[in-house]
């Protein structure tokens, strides 16, 4: 079975300064992964995937993540946030080759961006 | 991209009313469909998987009875709360498989009194 880590259940960073939201997963077989943004009272919105190729992935909003498969880990990341990007995101994983397949969620992070 | 949408936004009822919630796939067919629930400052947890033309598949500890799904054509699949009670107030939030992608609809505030 799989499982999602987000390390940090709340992230606070001021505005134009860089951000990582730290994701890891456990699975014995080869996975897609994802991010995902929800703002209060919405849905999900997807920020960026990985199903194969390039290990860097770049997603809406300037946001971008790292596929690592030796640390299993697809943190996400923004060179500078702005006050619009306070949300909870979710780091999620399916396993691969099976579209059928739901998503496991992470327990998400809150990124608060002060002024 | 794909857009699913739900219907309704936001429900009030009366403790022991059933609600409907609808999920529909507007621009593309979803053989599969799943339904989340997400409780305050919580994640979302899978409830069921629903496929066109067979019956749902639920995760541990979801009453299938209560939670009464049907996924009557490629582009609807539907949640049943039957017998609503307080503690079933949440967020409930559908998805539809395509283009090796889930996609989400904007949730359905449901809040039992």
């Amino acid at each position: 079975a799989q499982s999602v880590t987000q390390l940090d259940s709340q992230v606070p960073v001021f505005e134009e300064a860089p951000v990582e939201l730290r994701c890891n997963y456990s699975s014995s077989v080869s996975v897609y992964l994802f991010w995902y943004v929800q703002y209060p009272n919405q849905g999900l919105q997807l920020l960026l995937k990985y199903l194969s190729g390039s290990t860097l992935v770049k997603g809406i909003n300037g946001f971008e993540a790292e596929f690592n498969k030796s640390q299993t880990s697809f943190h996400l990341r923004k060179p500078s946030v702005h006050i619009s990007d306070t949300a909870e995101y979710f780091c999620a994983v399916s396993v691969r080759g099976n579209d059928g397949n739901s998503l496991v969620f992470g327990a998400g992070t809150i990124l608060r961006v002060k002024s | 991209g794909a857009v699913v949408s739900q219907h309704p936004s936001r429900v009030i009822c009366k403790s022991g009313t059933s609600v409907k919630i609808e999920c529909r796939s507007l621009d593309f067919q979803a053989t599969t469909m799943f339904w989340y629930r997400q409780f305050p400052k919580q994640s979302l947890m899978l409830m069921a998987t629903s496929n066109e033309g067979s019956k749902a598949t639920y995760e541990q500890g979801v009453e299938k009875d209560k939670f009464l799904i049907n996924h009557a054509s490629l582009t609807l699949s539907t949640l049943t709360v039957t017998s609503a009670h307080p503690e079933d107030s949440s967020f409930y939030i559908c998805s539809a498989t395509g283009y090796n992608e889930q996609f989400f609809g904007p949730g359905t505030r449901l809040t039992v009194l």
